[in-house]
């Protein structure tokens, strides 16, 4: 995936449960962020990180929490708090300035 | 604030034609704009990008332009083909992290 790897493909949520999605790159880029994609609809952004142990909040940061202990890591968690988590979740990765801008493959959350 | 604009939601043409996406931007900073093509249940892919210090790209049959005063970029799409279908997203970069458009669905009908 161009060196950017989200895991797992699918993911199922029960109601309550907390899941975590995970995000890794070794292309050495600053920067990685998480966006989330409806059906049918554009990108909208959750968080955001350009440095490690750094990262904002993006348009839809509520019931979503990150960390970046690494600068290849970037989870998210998906709390019980977001009451409408099923959606496909996008990664994606860059040099400061924005280029070589990546996308991981995804993952589609369910809850079930 | 940040924001991009997108035009048509739409399009669908004839195999064959060709296919504009345009996209206005309101930050008179922003100086790199890429384009991503994403296709049903993927990820979104690169497919070309301008930087603001040129007014026009190509790639095959893939252009873009690129209008600084008006802060406005086009895509263009020439003898498009099937595999041409997709939605398309435009984005402008503000600051360190990019705002997109809300994607252009393209349907190339044979």
């Amino acid at each position: 995936d161009g060196g950017i790897t989200q895991s797992p493909k699918y993911l199922f949520r029960k109601e309550g449960q907390n899941v975590t999605l995970s995000c890794e790159q070794n292309l050495n880029h600053d920067a990685m962020y998480w966006y989330r994609q409806d059906p049918g609809q554009g990108l909208r952004l959750i968080y955001y990180s350009q440095i490690v142990n750094d990262f904002q909040k993006g348009d839809i940061a509520e019931g979503y929490s990150v960390s970046r202990e690494k600068k290849e890591s970037f989870p998210l968690t998906v709390t019980s708090a977001q009451k409408n988590p099923t959606a496909f979740y996008l990664c994606a990765s860059g040099y400061q300035g924005g280029y070589g801008y990546t996308f991981g493959s995804g993952t589609r959350l369910t809850v079930v | 604030g940040e924001n991009v604009e997108q035009h048509p939601s739409t399009l669908s043409v004839q195999e064959g034609d060709s296919a504009v996406i345009k996209c206005t931007y309101s930050d008179s900073a922003s100086n790199y704009f890429p384009w991503y093509k994403q296709e049903l249940g993927k990820r979104p892919q690169l497919i070309i990008d301008i930087r603001s210090n040129v007014g026009e790209k190509k790639d095959q049959r893939i252009a873009v332009t690129l209008n600084k005063t008006a802060k406005h970029f086009s895509l263009h799409i020439t003898e498009t083909q099937p595999e041409d279908s997709a939605v398309y997203f435009c984005a402008a970069i503000y600051g360190q992290n990019f705002v997109f458009g809300p994607g252009t669905r393209l349907s190339v009908l044979p």
